[in-house]
Parts: structure tokens; sequence; C-alpha cells
């Protein structure tokens, strides 16, 4: 069965800084591929997907993930970070329709 | 826009005791999920529904039930509850395999 590993629990980074969340999955073939951010006491938003084509994904809130087969990754990236974006985020895998979740990278934002 | 909708949201269970968790979408999806959240562990797949009529074992299946009712409605029983089962409980749906999977609110559980 596939899995996801999110190797970074938690995460801290100042306001304005840029942030690199690690994804790494395991299987076979090439997966559909998200990126779900959840903030506290709240259901799960979708950040951005890739499905196949141009490895670069652009998504909401000044996100991009970038796939890299030859590495298994789908590591999440924004430029600069704002005080919003305090939540958690979840990579998540689907193939054919077994869908799985990394166990998050808490994120926090200093002033 | 009701979405995916489950109840109830808040249980207490005493040990040993059943109960069903009930999901419902509106928005005409083939696959429906049941998921579980806890802390430092991310959310685990219980079970999954691809269609209707058919069922499949996820990541943590043990001591659960499901019945995909129809198109619309994806149920979760737990036959009998123990404290490990103490949890926060997340139905979703999806069109298909690829496509953006929404979720419910969740259904906050505890086992005493």
């Amino acid at each position: 069965a596939q899995s996801v590993t999110q190797p970074d629990i938690h995460i801290t980074v100042s306001e304005g800084a840029s942030l690199e969340l690690r994804c790494n999955y395991s299987y076979g073939a090439t997966p559909y591929l998200f990126w779900y951010v959840q903030s506290p006491g709240q259901g799960l938003q979708l950040l951005l997907k890739y499905f196949s084509g141009d490895t670069l994904v652009q998504g909401i809130k000044g996100f991009e993930a970038e796939f890299k087969r030859s590495q298994s990754s789908f590591n999440l990236r924004k430029p600069s970070v704002h005080w919003s974006d305090a939540a958690e985020y979840f990579c998540a895998v689907d193939s054919n329709n077994d869908m799985r979740f990394g166990a998050g990278t808490r994120l926090t934002v200093k002033p | 826009n009701a979405g995916v909708t489950q109840t109830p949201k808040f249980q207490v269970l005493k040990t040993g005791q059943s109960m069903t968790l009930q999901c419902a979408q509106d928005m005409n999806h083939n696959s429906m999920y049941w998921y579980r959240q806890d802390p430092g562990m991310g959310l685990r797949l219980i079970y999954y529904s691809a269609s209707e009529g058919t069922t499949d074992k996820g990541e943590v299946p043990n001591g659960y039930n499901v019945s995909r009712l129809n198109k619309r409605e994806f149920s979760l029983r737990l036959e009998s509850a123990a404290p490990s089962q103490t949890s926060v409980y997340f139905c979703a749906s999806q069109a298909y395999s690829g496509n953006t999977i929404y979720f419910g609110e969740g259904s906050w559980l505890t086992v005493v």
C-alpha cells in the first residue's frame, strides 16, 4: 500500500520568511498528489494538487509545490509566509480512490 | 450548499457500547471515505467506498464496519467501542479518484 511521509512534525518560521514543507510518498506509479491545510478546529481545505504535466503547480494563498519523480517528493513552498498561514499542513496521495494522508506538519509563524 | 454532513458532532460512549456515525453527501460523488484523526498521526483511512455497492479497508479498519447505503450515504459503525477509538472522525467524498476530496466537519467521539 502507498504511504506518505512528512518528515517535519513542527516548523517555526518568521513572518516574511520563505517556507518549504517536505513530503515523500511511496508508490509504484505516479499517484495523484495533494496538499491540504487545516486550521485549528476546522476541516481540511485543498491548497493544490498534481495530476500530470507541469511538475510545478500553483495553489491558493500563494503556495506552490513541485513534483520530483526521481525523489518521490512533492514539497510545498511559499516565498513569504504570513501570520495567517499558521496551521497544520497535510500531504496526501490518491491511488485509485485509496487516499492516504501524511501525519502532518504544524507551522508556527513568529512575528 | 450542505456538501458533506456527518452526525453526531459529539458523542460520549462507554466501553463496549455500539454506535453508528452517519455521513451523507449531496454532490453526487462516487467515492466516500472515513478517516480518524489523532494528535501526531494525521488522518488515517479507516474504510473507503470507491462507488456505490463497494467498500474496502484502509489503514486502520479493525473495530469498525461500514455500509454504503446508497450513493449519498456512508455510515461507520463501532460494534463494541474501546478507549483506543477515542478520536475525531471525518467523513469525506470525492467525485472520482484524483479529484478534490471534500470533508465533513468532524465527529468528536470519546470512549470512557
